[in-house]
């Protein structure tokens, strides 16, 4: 079945820096690509999207980049802040967005 | 506020009484769906609902069922819990397939089976 996600399981960057997390994914058939943020006891929250006909989308103080050819995403954060400080999911979806493939999740860390 | 409201939010049980989490959502959204989130394996999707009386599985089915009997509400059921079942479930919703793709989670409900 569909894979996405290799992250690393921990990202520490300090305060002001820019972030960058990763993801992977091994089914070409996915239609979208979605970036979520899960704070503590919370569900999680859409940051942004990109569709697999793109390569590049900006949102604010985020951008995410698909490089379909390596099968990789990753969604960088400028000047991360503290409230930043969550668990990052990217996920794929088909055409119809019925079937959501989750990734393990990247946890990041923002220190003042 | 538009949101979508779980109940219970953290539940002890045992292994064999059946339990159902509610899921109920203000924003009139056809599409509904349960995941579970377990460490290390990420969000995995139950079962999912594009609208009243349609519903299909998802990733990983087995040992729930789900009902959509009106557009609001999208329990989850499950007849017999097992131990294995012990996890966070989110349920979550969106517009529909030409809405925007932009799923509003619950805040998780937290079901231990002992």
């Amino acid at each position: 079945g569909e894979s996405v996600g290799l992250h690393l399981p921990t990202l520490s960057v300090q305060e002001g820096d820019n972030s960058i997390i990763n993801c992977a994914y091994s089914n070409s058939a996915s239609d979208y690509f979605i970036w979520y943020k899960q704070e503590s006891g919370k569900g999680p929250q859409f940051i942004i999207d990109i569709r697999s006909n793109m390569d590049k989308r900006q949102g604010q103080r985020v951008t995410v980049l698909l490089n379909k050819t390596v099968k990789h995403l990753s969604l960088q954060i400028a000047a991360t802040q503290p409230g930043d400080s969550a668990v990052y999911f990217c996920a794929g979806a088909n055409t119809g967005f019925q079937k959501l493939v989750f990734g393990t999740g990247t946890r990041l860390l923002v220190s003042p | 506020e538009a949101q979508v409201t779980q109940n219970p939010r953290y539940l002890i049980t045992v292994t064999g009484k059946k339990l159902t989490v509610t899921c109920s959502q203000n924003m009139n959204h056809e599409y509904m769906s349960w995941y579970r989130q377990d460490p290390g394996l990420g969000l995995r999707q139950i079962y999912y609902s594009m609208n009243v009386e349609v519903t299909d599985k998802g990733d990983v089915p087995e040992g729930y069922k789900v009902s959509r009997k009106e557009k609001r509400n999208f329990p989850l059921i499950l007849e017999s819990p097992s131990p294995n079942q012990t996890s966070l479930y989110f349920c979550a919703s969106r517009v529909g397939p030409s809405g925007a793709n932009v799923l509003t989670f619950g805040a998780g409900s937290r079901l231990t089976v002992l």
